[in-house]
């Protein structure tokens, strides 16, 4: 099975503008859950969506959205990007919910805020 | 509040000595606790949970609802061992898939 796919790897962008990001699940997952990586702030979670709803939301502001299609595949926007939006933006597929299912993790997407 | 913390940004051993990366939580309840690792120039993926009480790579870790602690032990650590490792919590009021991830611990394995 092919692993979770995230699209673009890398991103430049300039402050003010605002940025869309892919995530494709394993296919067959319904489950796509989006984290922030920072040296800062460590790994958080922004949100998951499941059957193309939004599910639970981290503490991040209303800048950061997403949603999720009929194929699962999932996109996060932000809006008016700030320089501390500079991150490693990951993407994680699960097959469902409960305890019992394991979350995949994808490769990750580097946006850099100038 | 969740938080898991990790108290050690380095850990630093030989080959063949003993390894355990702390971990601790807070969680007003019973929560899952998970171990990531992350190689280099890899995503990051699941090690052990708790709840399967596995062995994986020679690694354990027991959870301690006492001393609110989840640390991952290997008796013998291997070059191969050195990555960043990331203790988790998934508590069920939060959602199944919302993970809490500490800070990680950088482990790296001299020769």
């Amino acid at each position: 099975k092919a692993g979770v796919t995230q699209t673009p790897r890398y991103l430049i962008k300039t402050r003010g503008q605002q940025v869309t990001l892919s995530c494709s699940p394993i296919s067959g997952h319904r489950s796509v859950s989006w984290y922030q990586q920072t040296p800062g702030q460590g790994l958080q979670f922004l949100f998951e969506y499941f059957s193309e709803t939004q599910r639970n939301k981290g503490n991040f502001p209303g800048r950061f959205s997403g949603r999720q299609f009929s194929n699962s595949r999932s996109e996060m926007n932000v809006s008016t990007l700030e320089l501390g939006d500079s991150a490693l933006y990951l993407c994680a597929s699960s097959a469902t919910a409960g305890s019992s299912y394991e979350q995949y993790f994808g490769p990750g997407t580097r946006l850099t805020v100038t | 509040a969740q938080r898991v913390t990790q108290p050690e940004k380095l850990l630093s051993v030989f080959k063949g000595a003993p390894v355990e990366l702390k971990c601790n939580y807070s969680y007003s309840g019973s929560p899952e606790l998970f171990w990531y690792v992350q190689y280099s120039r890899q995503r990051l993926q699941l090690l052990l949970r708790h709840i399967s009480r596995e062995s994986i790579k020679g690694f354990t870790a027991d959870l301690n609802k006492g001393e609110t602690s989840f640390h991952l032990k290997k008796p013998f650590a291997q070059e191969e061992d050195s990555a960043m490792y990331y203790c988790a919590l998934r508590g069920f009021s939060g959602g199944y898939n919302k993970l809490i991830f500490g800070a990680g611990t950088r482990l790296a394995v001299h020769p």
